[in-house]
């Protein structure tokens, strides 16, 4: 399957803390978006890092990628009640056009 | 603005019955999207639009399933004779074109139960 793999698929800190997630996927891609999902909600995108670059910040959010290890991670600072949501890394391979290829998400709960 | 709106927000049906799915992208948006979620997994792709072009339909799981899209705008997903496994929630959504390098606009969904 060409689908990405987050890790872990739980996770759970306390407000205040830094939430690193993670996600791996299998073919040579052109870009990995990262996308939020509240409960019984839509999902909202956070960030897109292209293949050619290796780090990109927005807020609290920094993403990296490392096209070597066919890996990203997300890192979220300073954590907040509110950041407690699904996330999801989706990834446009290569040649696929805009289509976008989802994991299966992280549930990250933060407690306040 | 607007963001992208679907109808109905819950369905419940039949086993057997068909449903009509409704999607309402962004205005100026011509890439449209479904997708389906099951329960604790990640989306799944269906279909996608674009313009006028063919549409790809490489991800829909079998021929109960069909959609359509009106005017380059408005997206109605089809399962006929729906069979329990198809509950799931139905995402639609939009982005300007098809350019791999922009980010999709998601609706709330459509939560599909079928008894």
């Amino acid at each position: 399957s060409q689908q990405g793999e987050e890790d872990p698929q739980a996770l759970s800190i306390q407000e205040g803390e830094n939430a690193t997630m993670n996600c791996s996927y299998k073919t040579s891609i052109n870009n990995l978006q990262w996308y939020r999902q509240n409960s019984g909600r839509g999902l909202v995108h956070l960030i897109l890092i292209r293949s050619n670059e290796r780090e990109k910040h927005s807020g609290r959010l920094r993403v990296t990628l490392d096209t070597s290890k066919k890996s990203s991670s997300l890192l979220i600072t300073a954590s907040r009640a509110a950041d407690t949501a699904s996330y999801f890394c989706a990834t446009v391979f290569t040649g696929a056009n805009s289509k976008l290829t989802f994991g299966k998400g992280i549930t990250l709960s933060v407690r306040p | 603005g607007a963001g992208v709106s679907q109808s109905p927000s819950n369905k419940v049906t039949e086993k057997g019955k068909d449903v009509e799915l409704r999607c309402d992208p962004i205005s100026g948006h011509t890439a449209l999207y479904w997708y389906r979620q099951s329960l604790g997994q990640g989306l799944e792709f269906l279909i996608y639009f674009q313009g006028n072009s063919a549409p790809d339909k490489s991800g829909l799981p079998s021929d109960r399933f069909s959609a359509e899209r009106t005017g380059g705008s408005v997206s109605t997903l089809t399962i006929q004779r729906t069979q329990q496994e198809d509950s799931a929630v139905y995402l639609c959504a939009s982005s300007l074109t098809r350019v791999a390098l922009l980010e999709q606009f998601f609706g709330p969904g459509t939560r599909l139960t079928v008894l």
